[in-house]
C-alpha cells in the first residue's frame, strides 16, 4: 500500500539560507499536517492543511510557511534557516476528521534538515 | 491549554519482564486518544485509539487502557523487538494531535 511519501529524505543547509521540503500525501487523504522533531524531543505540531486550505496552526514560526496544492502534496518553505531548525521534519496525512472523532495520522519517513 | 504528559522517560526492561507506561491528559473535549511507536529516525507508526472512558484494546503483547484522565500501555512479557519509543497523542480541538515526550524503552534479552 502506498505511504506517504516525502523529499528529501536529508538535507545540509547554512545559516540564513533557505529550504523546501516535501510531501506527498496517501491517495484519497486530504488532510496534511507537518510536525517538527528535535533529537529525543516529541513530535511539534506546525500545520495542518485540509482541501488546500490551512485548518490549523501551531508553534510553526514566522520565517517558515507552507502551502497544500491542488493534487494535495503540500510543501515546507523554511527561509532565514537558524541552527536550531536542525531537526526531523515529518509529513502526516489523514482523511478529514469526521463527526466527534479525531483520525488516525499516518507518518512518512522524515526530513532530516541539519543547519550548519 | 491541550497537554500529555507521559511516564517514566525512560524504561528498562528485562526479557519477559511485563510492565506499564503511563499517559496523563489534559484536553477540551477528547476526541481519541492514540498511542504510537516510532523508531530511531522513523516516522511514527500508529497501534491504537480510544475513544471513550472504560475502553481497552490489545494487539500482540500490548494493551492499551482509558480512564477519564489518563492511558495506560501495558506490556506483557515483552521482547528485545519492542524497544523503541513509544508516544501518547491527543486528537483535541480542530485538526490538531497534541504528542506526549514519549516513553523510550529499551528491552534486554
Amino acid at each position: 500500500a502506498a505511504g506517504v511519501i516525502q523529499s528529501p529524505r536529508h538535507l545540509i543547509k547554512e545559516k540564513r539560507e533557505t529550504a523546501t521540503l516535501k510531501c506527498y500525501p496517501i491517495p484519497r487523504h486530504d488532510t496534511v499536517y507537518w510536525y517538527q522533531q528535535g533529537p529525543g524531543q516529541d513530535p511539534q505540531f506546525l500545520i495542518s492543511f485540509y482541501e488546500k486550505m490551512q485548518s490549523d496552526k501551531g508553534s510553526i514560526p514566522d520565517r517558515f510557511s507552507a502551502q497544500q496544492f491542488s493534487d494535495y502534496h503540500s510543501e515546507l518553505n523554511m527561509s532565514s534557516l537558524e541552527l536550531g531548525d536542525s531537526a526531523l521534519y515529518f509529513c502526516a496525512s489523514s482523511k478529514a476528521p469526521q463527526g466527534t472523532g479525531a483520525n488516525v495520522l499516518t507518518f512518512g519517513a522524515g526530513s532530516r534538515l541539519t543547519v550548519l | 491549554e491541550d497537554q500529555v504528559t507521559q511516564s517514566p522517560e525512560a524504561l528498562r526492561l528485562q526479557e519477559g519482564e511485563s510492565s506499564s507506561l503511563n499517559c496523563s491528559y489534559t484536553v477540551s473535549g477528547l476526541r481519541g486518544l492514540f498511542w504510537y511507536r516510532q523508531d530511531p529516525g522513523k516516522g511514527p507508526e500508529f497501534l491504537f485509539t480510544l475513544y471513550s472512558a472504560g475502553e481497552e484494546k490489545e494487539k500482540e503483547r500490548l494493551k492499551a487502557t482509558l480512564t477519564k484522565k489518563e492511558s495506560f500501555l501495558h506490556i506483557t512479557a515483552p521482547k528485545p523487538e519492542d524497544s523503541a519509543t513509544y508516544l501518547c497523542a491527543v486528537g483535541g480541538g480542530g485538526f490538531k494531535t497534541i504528542f506526549g515526550a514519549g516513553t523510550r524503552l529499551f528491552v534486554k534479552a
